[in-house]
């Protein structure tokens, strides 16, 4: 089977640095992407690991260790329309099949 | 255009209405997908069609029946629904499915209420 796990919550500070950490188990992994849900929103892609190492696009930047089955979401200079719900996703060897974990809601406070 | 659009944003039905969504792309992705999301829940994925053919049902009940009439069009025919259907109906798209391996398109999604 497959399974994600993500935290539920993660609540942090405008202008500081938040780590959201995806550890997951699945036959055949391909590679882990990370999207991002505003409230009432449709999920909008982010990230994607299919190596080890960490990819870095802008104030977003996304690690993956495949020995370890752990990655994680790295959002620097939090700004209030961070808040939003971020989600891991895991892929295998069955094309185009996404597996999303449960989902970190993320709340930026002023 | 990097739109996927959703028809209708919200939907009320009864159990033995028959209803479609649908959904569109202009994007020249020739692989599309139905999830369903519940609230504060992950989407859970239904379908995926390539290149016009179903390439995945994921034990979807036969009450959600999907069609992909051209490569830019992906309906989903709803037909005696249960409440528990109630929830938000995300289509997505991505270039092809290895691409949809990673980068999906998400539209915004159809409401649906089932009474």
């Amino acid at each position: 089977g497959q399974s994600l796990e993500q935290p539920s919550e993660v609540t942090a500070v405008e202008g500081a640095i938040v780590q959201i950490n995806c550890t997951y188990q699945t036959s055949g992994f391909y590679g882990l992407s990370w999207y991002q849900q505003h409230d009432g929103g449709a999920p909008t892609f982010l990230s994607y690991n299919g190596l080890d190492g960490l990819e870095e696009t802008g104030r977003f930047s996304s690690f993956l260790s495949r020995s370890d089955s752990y990655g994680y979401l790295l959002l620097q200079e939090l700004q209030m329309k961070d808040s939003a719900s971020y989600f891991c996703a895991v892929s295998n060897n069955q094309g185009g099949k996404l597996i999303f974990g449960q989902g970190t809601e993320l709340s930026v406070k002023p | 255009d990097t739109e996927v659009t959703q028809t209708p944003k919200h939907l009320v039905m009864g159990m033995t209405n028959k209803k479609s969504l649908k959904c569109e792309q202009h994007m020249g992705h020739r692989a599309m997908y139905w999830y369903k999301q519940k609230a504060k829940k992950p989407p859970e994925l239904m379908f995926v069609y390539s290149y016009e053919k179903l390439s995945i049902n994921e034990s979807v009940p036969s009450r959600f029946s999907p069609e992909c009439p051209n490569s830019s069009l992906l309906n989903l025919h709803l037909h005696a629904l249960q409440p528990e259907d109630s929830a938000l109906y995300l289509c997505a798209s991505s270039q092809d499915l290895i691409s949809g391996s990673y980068e999906q398109y998400f539209g915004p999604g159809t409401r649906l209420t089932v009474t």
